[in-house]
């Protein structure tokens, strides 16, 4: 069965610094996806980037960008100039190519200091 | 509203009681998730409906947990005989037929006394 491990179960960033959060997962599989999530306490999972396995270019959303080794399977989430706002649970996530549930991470959380 | 909308957000149940927890997924949206969230905890996988295939319903962590998917939209998720360690969040997710990015509600957050 995939596993995802965040092995990070909390984080601190000052305002406008770079934080990097860490996620490895557990696959033989070679068609796959990879999320992160941002929950903050609202509730409302929020997806914050994606990425294919089978893109070697990692993928990246304005200030959100990943580190994502294949051979490692390992993808670490990299917030550039953090603000107040990015202070949630971030949640890893995976899912198998085709019909397939998401398999999740514990979480980190993340606080951001003024 | 055009995201997935879950209902009720909160419900307060005495304990041994039935509890009904509604989804419903975005429009045309073909995959349907349940997930668990306990407090301070990762999401626990529940149920997964995709289509008009049997369900996935390995998570269920009880018999008492059941949950149905009617017309292929409409999800309702059932916990009879409710105990306190049944508390949580219950989040629910819809994905697009040949895209994998789930997109949640809110969630319900049950709370048994």
């Amino acid at each position: 069965a995939q596993t995802v491990t965040q092995s990070q179960p909390e984080m601190s960033v000052q305002e406008a610094e770079t934080v990097t959060l860490s996620c490895t997962y557990d696959t033989s599989e070679s068609d796959y996806y990879l999320f992160w999530y941002k929950q903050p306490p609202s509730r409302q999972m929020i997806l914050v980037i994606r990425q294919e396995a089978y893109k070697q270019q990692n993928a990246t959303e304005n200030r959100f960008s990943v580190n994502f080794q294949k051979a490692a399977k390992s993808f670490s989430l990299k917030i550039s100039d953090s603000q107040l706002g990015d202070a949630a649970m971030y949640f890893c996530a995976y899912r198998r190519g085709g019909s397939e549930k998401l398999v999740f991470g514990k979480g980190t959380k993340l606080t951001v200091n003024p | 509203g055009a995201g997935v909308s879950q209902s009720p957000s909160n419900k307060v149940t005495e304990k041994g009681k039935d509890v009904e927890l509604r989804c419903d997924p975005i429009s045309g949206h073909t995959a349907l998730y349940w997930y668990r969230q306990s407090l301070g905890q990762g999401l626990e996988f529940l149920i997964y409906f995709q289509g008009n295939s049997a369900p996935d319903k390995s998570g269920l962590p009880s018999d008492r947990f059941s949950a149905e998917r009617t017309g292929g939209s409409v999800s309702t998720l059932t916990i009879q005989r409710t105990q306190q360690e049944d508390s949580a969040v219950y989040l629910c997710a819809s994905s697009p037929m040949n895209d994998p990015e789930a997109f949640f509600g809110q969630g319900t957050r049950l709370t048994v006394v």
